[in-house]
């Protein structure tokens, strides 16, 4: 079974700057979140999606951050600007029933 | 609200000792309990769960067991491997949102 997939690994870019992320659901999956997740901190909700509506976005900050699910299949994550705090790994997840979450393997961002 | 609350690392060990991570966790309801792993340059992968108290979980020779009474859900092996070294994160969710709430981690080390 293919896993959650995400792109790019690694993205460095200067402060002010804009970036996004794709991720790609395990198939079938209906939820899908993303997490923030800094250095020596365990990961942090930034949104969850149930197919393409938005079920909890109440940590995402919604001045520079936004995300869709487009057909509730995959979703893309973008940061404008960005900012030096914003530094950290951010991690797809899908969940298609009652276990666990299934993660990505993460999109490192570093900004400079 | 809810909360995950890791013992700190890193835990470092020679291969063939007994390990402990320490989770204990706050929760308005009665939450379903996980342990992920996160190995390096990787996303998190589910690692075993219970979903009630006194269940225990269990996966590669790793074993949690749901303990409501004290709130926690300890990750045990029985002797660790060089290849265990990894980031563990505890982590639960609610019945009804369905949102992970993720613990700090703990970095394990194992020496040959």
């Amino acid at each position: 079974e293919a896993g959650v997939a995400q792109s790019p690994r690694y993205k460095i870019i200067e402060k002010r700057q804009s970036v996004a992320f794709w991720c790609n659901p395990i198939s079938g999956h209906a939820t899908l979140y993303w997490y923030q997740q800094i250095l020596g901190q365990g990961p942090k909700l930034l949104i969850q999606f149930q197919n393409n509506g938005v079920v909890d976005d109440s940590q995402l900050p919604k001045d520079r951050f936004s995300a869709e699910r487009l057909k509730g299949v995959d979703s893309t994550l973008k940061i404008q600007p960005a900012k030096l705090e914003d530094s950290a790994v951010y991690l797809c997840a899908s969940r298609g029933g009652a276990e666990g979450a299934f993660f990505g393997q993460g999109t490192r961002l570093t900004v400079v | 609200g809810n909360s995950v609350t890791q013992m700190e690392g890193p835990v470092t060990l020679s291969e063939e000792a007994f390990l402990t991570i320490n989770c204990t966790y706050t929760a308005t309801g009665y939450p379903s309990l996980f342990w992920y792993v996160q190995y390096p340059g990787e996303g998190l992968q589910l690692l075993l769960k219970a979903t009630k108290a006194d269940d225990k979980g269990s996966n590669k020779g790793f074993e949690a067991t749901y303990r409501k009474e004290t709130t926690s859900f300890h990750l045990e092996k029985g002797s660790v491997q060089v290849s265990d070294s990894a980031v563990y994160f505890c982590a639960l969710r609610e019945g009804g949102s369905y949102i992970p709430t993720f613990g700090r981690g703990t970095s394990l080390i194992v020496h040959p």
